[in-house]
């Protein structure tokens, strides 16, 4: 099974940039990247998914390199609600992982 | 709102009893899953179901078991349980099983076992 590796926990200011980055070195041919965002107490919701190169959404977007061994969300102008864990995710039922904190202050 | 809905929102158990939670997915979705969440941890998957066959299992417990109806509903029965088994149960749909697909998530069913 592919496994992801991302950071704990990320700080960040209203307004900045926040690129995330997800390492999944045994990522299989036909595996997808897909990142969601939680709020405490609620559902995953789904934010970007990719398979190579760069997709952008209104929300989002998620750089992938030739060699898929890892990824990075990028969240443009962060405001406080974006304060949210993020999870990096191969494959559609592995286990989500702690994912990442993102702490957004004013 | 994502679709899914998943009754009941809480609920409040003594060990060793048996409680069910319920699912329904998205208006078309074919594919069932169900997680758990424990305080502080990451989501667990539990099992996944598509079109009424049992499809993957994760790390769900012997106690535990689900299945999904004809009319695509899902049910998550938990037994025998115990203190450890407190946590968020959520449940989540996708059109089919591949992971080209997003999943919609219930907002969820808090289980409080004393």
């Amino acid at each position: 099974l592919a496994k992801t590796t991302q950071p704990i926990s990320m700080d960040s200011y209203e307004g900045q940039e926040v690129n995330i980055t997800c390492s999944h070195n045994n990522i299989a041919t036909n595996d997808y990247i897909t990142w969601y965002q939680q709020f405490p107490s609620q559902g995953p919701r789904f934010i970007i998914q990719g398979y190579k190169t760069k997709v952008t959404n209104e929300v989002a977007s998620l750089f992938i390199p030739a060699d898929r061994k890892s990824s990075t969300l990028s969240l443009p102008r962060v405001s406080l609600s974006d304060t949210a864990v993020y999870y990096c995710l191969v494959e559609d039922k592995l286990s989500f992982g702690a994912g990442t904190t993102v702490t957004v202050r004013a | 709102d994502s679709g899914v809905t998943q009754t009941p929102k809480h609920l409040i158990t003594a060990t060793g009893q048996r409680v069910t939670l319920r699912c329904s997915p998205r208006s078309g979705d074919l594919s069932v899953y169900w997680y758990q969440q424990s305080l502080d941890q990451g989501l667990q998957f539990l099992i996944q179901y598509y079109n009424g066959e049992e499809r993957a299992k994760g790390n769900i417990l012997e106690r535990f078991s689900a299945q999904q109806f004809p009319d695509l509903h899902s049910e998550l029965n938990l037994s025998s349980l115990e203190l450890g088994d407190s946590a968020l149960y959520f449940c989540a749909s996708s059109p089919t099983p591949g992971q080209a697909y997003e999943q919609y998530f219930g907002p969820g069913t808090r289980l409080t076992v004393t």
